[in-house]
């Protein structure tokens, strides 16, 4: 049974950056196997991915947040980070990580999803 | 990155079928067959239904299924039950190694 967790502040500045962590339990980070997303959803609104990592640390992210999304993982401590720079009250929402399996649209474990509102 | 096209809702009596679309481009949906999609209660995290087109998670209900033709997905469900009533999800992959979601149809069981 995979367990994901993701933790962070729930609250942060304009233009400040968001950094949530996904902590991964029962599964290896490290697998080829596995994929590692983050998807989010603003209050009342659509489910938006946000980007996902590799194993191998290979990164891609929406267009849309390109420059200002960074996801990385650490296989020491079995976990992977999302860091959004120079938030606004738009990047308010809740943010879920998730794992998908590779080759494959499969997304069979999620988080149960961290709000994080972005207000001064 | 465009959002996939969804009907913003859809409605069904007890005991008939529905079919939510799932419109994208041959940048993704005619491209792939790497769709899948989400069911979503109000306050609650998304759940798989169907992923790689048509295949069902374990335990799911087997009167979700799912198909595609061309640049189009859809979700069926058949024998709908109140318990149906949500939001759905569509989600696919796209030719620059990205993923996108569809804006989401609500479904109302009358």
């Amino acid at each position: 049974q995979v367990q994901l967790r993701e933790s962070g502040p729930g609250l942060v500045k304009p233009s400040e950056t968001l950094s949530l962590t996904c902590s991964v339990a029962g599964a290896s980070i490290s697998s080829s196997d596995n994929r590692w997303v983050w998807i989010r959803q603003p209050p009342g609104k659509g489910l938006e991915w946000v980007g996902n990592i590799y194993y191998s640390g290979n990164t891609f992210s929406n267009p849309s947040l390109k420059s200002r999304v960074a996801i990385s993982v650490d296989t020491s401590q079995n976990y992977f980070s999302l860091n959004l720079n120079s938030v606004t009250a738009a990047d308010t929402a809740v943010y879920y990580c998730a794992r998908r399996r590779a080759g494959s649209a499969l997304i069979d474990s999620w988080g149960q999803g961290t709000l994080v509102t972005v207000s001064s | 990155q465009s959002a996939l096209t969804q009907p913003a809702s859809v409605s069904g009596s007890p005991g008939q079928s529905i079919t939510i679309s799932c419109t994208g481009t041959s940048s993704d949906i005619g491209n792939y067959n790497f769709v899948s999609w989400y069911q979503q209660h109000p306050g609650k995290a998304p759940k798989l239904m169907i992923y790689d087109v048509t295949k069902r998670p374990s335990g799911v209900s087997n009167r979700f299924s799912g198909s595609k033709s061309g640049n189009t997905a859809s979700l069926t469900i058949s024998g709908l039950q109140t318990e149906d009533e949500a939001d759905y999800y569509c989600n696919s992959y796209t030719s620059d190694s990205t993923w996108v979601f569809g804006g989401g149809t609500k479904l109302t069981v009358l």
